[in-house]
């Protein structure tokens, strides 16, 4: 079983639609991290929220972290072609093996 | 100037061969790690090292061994490939061995054992 499960995980909407896409865990994460990757590169830092019912937002993209911090979403407005790529969370687990554990992330396709 | 830089971008071996992935970072990082991620983007960690010193070593098969000559190269050697390895493996640097710091990733290495 996964430790991160990202729903949905696979997405694909027209340009200027909103969307949401959720990180969910039965475990207590000390901080978790959005990353978006694009076809041919690696993985790239969106952002890192720690504390519980956190929102973060960068530009069009809102980020929250639950107040149990078992679970992120990620929202994007008025979506853009450039906002396409794999879009993966990843977390440090409480009382974890002290390593950063990704989910499968979701794939998102923004049609112009 | 490429931050994580790693070599080559594409590898198609034979099973039973043995390869070499090179990895650099120019940042200025203590910590550098392996990752692979499978053809379900599944990303996995393999190995961590700080400051040459290896600090995470997950059930890896022994065939895969890391090598750090300095804190800014890490470079992954995997002995007698098999079919089951093909998957890209992404170098990654991070300032400090703090999991919420930010991570600095490669551009991959695709390797495809036919």
């Amino acid at each position: 079983t996964q430790l991160l499960e990202q729903s949905p995980q696979f997405l694909s909407i027209q340009e200027g639609e909103n969307l949401t896409v959720y990180c969910n865990s039965s475990s207590v994460f000390s901080s978790l991290q959005w990353y978006r990757q694009e076809p041919g590169e690696g993985p790239v830092l969106l952002v890192t929220v720690v504390t519980g019912g956190e929102v973060k937002k960068l530009k069009r993209l809102t980020f929250q972290f639950g107040d149990a911090r078992k679970d992120s979403s990620l929202h994007i407005t008025a979506a853009q072609p450039g906002d396409t790529g794999l879009y993966l969370c990843a977390g440090e687990e409480v009382g974890g093996s002290e390593k950063l554990v990704f989910g499968k992330g979701t794939k998102l396709t923004v049609n112009p | 100037d490429t931050a994580v830089s790693q070599t080559p971008k594409y590898l198609v071996t034979q099973m039973g061969n043995d390869k070499s992935i090179k990895c650099e970072q120019n940042l200025g990082h203590d910590t550098m790690y392996w990752y692979k991620q499978d053809s379900k983007k599944f990303l996995k960690i393999m190995f961590s090292y700080n400051n040459k010193e290896l600090i995470i070593n997950e059930t890896v098969p022994n065939r895969f061994s890391p090598k750090s000559p300095d804190k800014a190269h890490l470079n992954l050697h995997i002995n007698s490939l098999e079919l089951g390895d093909s998957a890209v493996y992404f170098c990654a640097s991070s300032q400090v061995a703090r999991l919420n710091t930010e991570a600095f990733f490669g551009q991959g290495t695709r390797l495809t054992v036919v």
